[in-house]
């Protein structure tokens, strides 16, 4: 258990529709990281929070927008989904702002688009 | 751009040594990531270089060479529970912050 809680596992909406994927850091974890991993395109990074800044961006769409809260968790809306959303969306999260620090990963959010 | 080669699978037998080859392009280059990843689940950290060298960690080792943007992750005493998937990951610093780019994995098997 990496301390990372991810809610909810799995996600099963349809194409057009709009979902929010939500995550808990570590205790402490100012840093908030977010990932989908789909079977053709591997693990890709979205987008970095730290205390409730931006800190870096990734490969997200435009459809998709997060935000960290001030109580450090974090929120990833997905809206206008499409079927090549479908993927595993993982949180992971970090100590430090710099990303240098061990990432721990929570168990993944599983999202279907029918 | 940013592009991270891996080999796609490999097969060892337990008890051996394996090493998984990591190649890399990026502008920013600032810290190589070793991930294991089991199917189905979290990927987890094993191992940082930033520097030039051998880092090692009990029976798992990874070396890097900036200048020929290569990395290995060494296995020592294989088990059957090392048989996942190991991903290679690139943190590049650009103009818009920092960016992690992962490599497509190497699926180890392990047989007894």
């Amino acid at each position: 258990d990496s301390g990372v809680t991810q809610t909810p596992k799995h996600l099963i909406t349809a194409t057009g529709q709009r979902v929010t994927l939500r995550c808990s850091p570590r205790s402490g974890d100012l840093s908030v990281y977010w990932y989908q991993q789909s079977l053709d395109q591997g693990l890709q990074f979205l987008i970095q929070y730290y205390n409730g800044e931006e800190r870096a961006k990734g490969n997200i769409l435009e459809r998709f927008s997060a935000q960290q809260f001030p109580d450090l968790h974090s929120e990833l809306n997905l809206s206008s989904l499409e079927l090549g959303d479908s993927a595993l969306y993982f949180c992971a999260s970090s100590g430090g702002g710099g990303g240098a620090l061990e990432q721990f990963f929570g168990p993944g959010t599983r999202l279907t688009v029918l | 751009g940013q592009n991270i080669d891996q080999p796609t699978e490999m097969t060892a037998t337990e008890g051996a040594i394996v090493q998984i080859n990591c190649t890399y392009q990026t502008s920013g280059f600032n810290g190589l990531f070793w991930y294991q990843q089991h199917a189905g689940e979290a990927p987890t950290f094993l191992s940082y270089n930033v520097l030039d060298g051998l880092e090692e960690k009990g029976r798992f080792s990874s070396f890097l060479s900036r200048s020929k943007g290569y990395s290995y992750l060494l296995l020592k005493e294989l088990q059957m529970k090392d048989s996942a998937s190991y991903l290679c990951a690139v943190r590049d610093l650009n103009n818009y912050g920092q960016n992690f780019v992962f490599g497509p994995g190497t699926r180890l098997s392990v047989l007894p």
